[in-house]
């Protein structure tokens, strides 16, 4: 299976700070990586998808970029309401693997 | 509209077999490209992807879980039937089934369902 490896596993940033959470896989994906954004007691929602393209409704603080091994999601200007937990989800091939998830706090 | 909703048992013994359903809305499974899945979260740990049935009844199951699980659809009742055998304590969590949406360059969860905690325990 492909492994996928999230850094840092938490962060405590201030309001409006730049945050980057990285991911990596354990051999290439090209660009089937998905980002998930999970708030306690919540279903994830789906934030970034194909590496970079944002999905609808998601704000435009939120973007995501890499391809082959290496991965990055980054909220430009963190808001109170993006405390979560964010995930990199790889569907290269048929069996799925998820990062171990970044906890995003706020300071 | 696309809904999603779990149902099956809170609690289960060890050594049973679990089995959950997944009633959906807003799709059918009989259209080409649609694909149902179920992923799993022990509380306080990660999401755990467990399995897949897609539209023309193709069927995938994580390496680890494999020997375990069993995946099937109803198109007429729209659901989606998960069973797991020799069920333990470990398997404690909060069992999703979500849709899977195929683009010509993606494969992604756009819907999830609110998920049923399942405990496993004598």
């Amino acid at each position: 299976d492909i492994q996928m490896t999230q850094s840092p596993s938490s962060l405590s940033a201030s309001a409006g700070d730049r945050v980057t959470i990285t991911c990596r896989a354990s051999q290439s994906i090209s660009s089937y990586l998905n980002w998930y954004q999970q708030k306690p007691g919540r279903a994830p929602k789906l934030l970034i998808f194909a590496a970079s393209s944002l999905q609808s409704g998601v704000p435009s603080r939120f973007s995501g970029s890499g391809s082959g091994t290496d991965f990055t999601l980054t909220i430009s200007s963190l808001q109170p309401e993006d405390i979560a937990t964010y995930y990199c989800q790889q569907s290269y091939n048929t069996a799925w693997t998820f990062g171990q998830g970044t906890k995003v706090e706020i300071e | 509209q696309v809904t999603l909703r779990e149902s099956g048992p809170a609690l289960v013994k060890p050594t049973q077999t679990l089995t959950l359903t997944c009633t959906f809305s807003g799709f059918s499974l009989s259209t080409s490209g649609m694909c149902v899945t179920w992923i799993r979260q022990p509380p306080g740990k990660a999401l755990e992807w467990l399995a897949r049935i897609d539209w023309d009844d193709d069927k995938y199951y994580s390496t680890s879980l494999k020997t375990r699980l069993t995946i099937s659809k109803d198109t007429s009742k729209n659901q989606v039937v998960l069973t797991m055998t020799n069920m333990d304590p470990v398997d404690t969590a909060t069992y999703y089934c979500a849709r899977i949406l195929r683009t010509t360059s993606a494969v992604l969860i756009d819907y999830w369902g609110q998920g049923t905690l399942v405990t496993v325990s004598s």
